[in-house]
């Protein structure tokens, strides 16, 4: 079945270094979206991307859709004990449009 | 911005008991809320769609009568673990979009969770 991919699985950082995930699909995605869920709370959306290559920026935070509008990547520059948690990508099922997550990334930030 | 609720946010109960949980679309009607579970360190894995007025539609592998759904009105879902057991402890968290479609594809603004705990 249609699968969501994300790698690293893990990631520790030394606080002011950059970080980069990445989410990879099996099928086109009509879109994808982004959530981050602190330790102990819950997702919260963080952004949708729909155009092939598109790029969004909040902050921070950079959010990149593939061409092929199979991939996205989320980097964060310069991160900050703020930034720890896990990222979420989900895109819709081809199928079904159920929303398919991925692992998700977990970030920790030594201050 | 959308905001939904989850009550209670935690429970402990034994082994044999039913736990209902509720979730609220605060500021909007939502036509579908999503049921996700997720255990310690893993992703979100839906379990069911609840729809207002029709029974819910349940992901395979996930026991109806196990897990009730109850969508009662535009703002409120319900699910119930019956007859609970150790291993369905874990974080229970709903989900809904504003937008009067439900589809899958839209944003989802998800609940605070409920973290279960069955001894």
């Amino acid at each position: 079945g249609q699968q969501v991919m994300q790698i690293p699985q893990y990631q520790h950082v030394q606080e002011g270094e950059d970080f980069t995930t990445y989410c990879n699909s099996s099928t086109t995605l009509s879109n994808i979206q982004w959530y981050k869920q602190r330790p102990g709370g819950h997702p919260v959306f963080l952004i949708q991307l729909v155009k092939s290559g598109e790029v969004k920026k909040q902050k921070r935070l950079t959010f990149q859709f593939g061409e092929a509008k199979k991939n996205s990547s989320l980097h964060i520059t310069a991160t900050q004990t703020t930034d720890v948690g896990t990222y979420f990508c989900a895109g819709p099922s081809s199928n079904t449009g159920k929303l398919i997550f991925g692992q998700g990334t977990t970030l920790q930030v030594k201050p | 911005g959308a905001v939904v609720s989850q009550h209670p946010s935690r429970v402990i109960c034994k082994s044999g008991t039913s736990v209902k949980i509720e979730c609220r679309s605060l500021d909007f009607q939502a036509t579908t809320m999503f049921w996700y579970r997720q255990f310690p360190k893993q992703s979100l894995m839906l379990m069911a769609t609840s729809n207002e007025g029709s029974k819910a539609t349940y992901e395979q592998g996930v026991e109806k009568d196990k897990f009730l759904i109850n969508h009662a009105s535009l703002t409120l879902s319900t699910l119930t673990v019956t007859s609970a057991h150790p291993e369905d402890s874990s974080f229970y968290i709903c989900s809904a979009s504003p937008s009067s479609g439900g589809a899958f594809t839209d944003t989802q603004y998800f609940g605070p969770g409920t973290r279960l705990t069955v001894l």
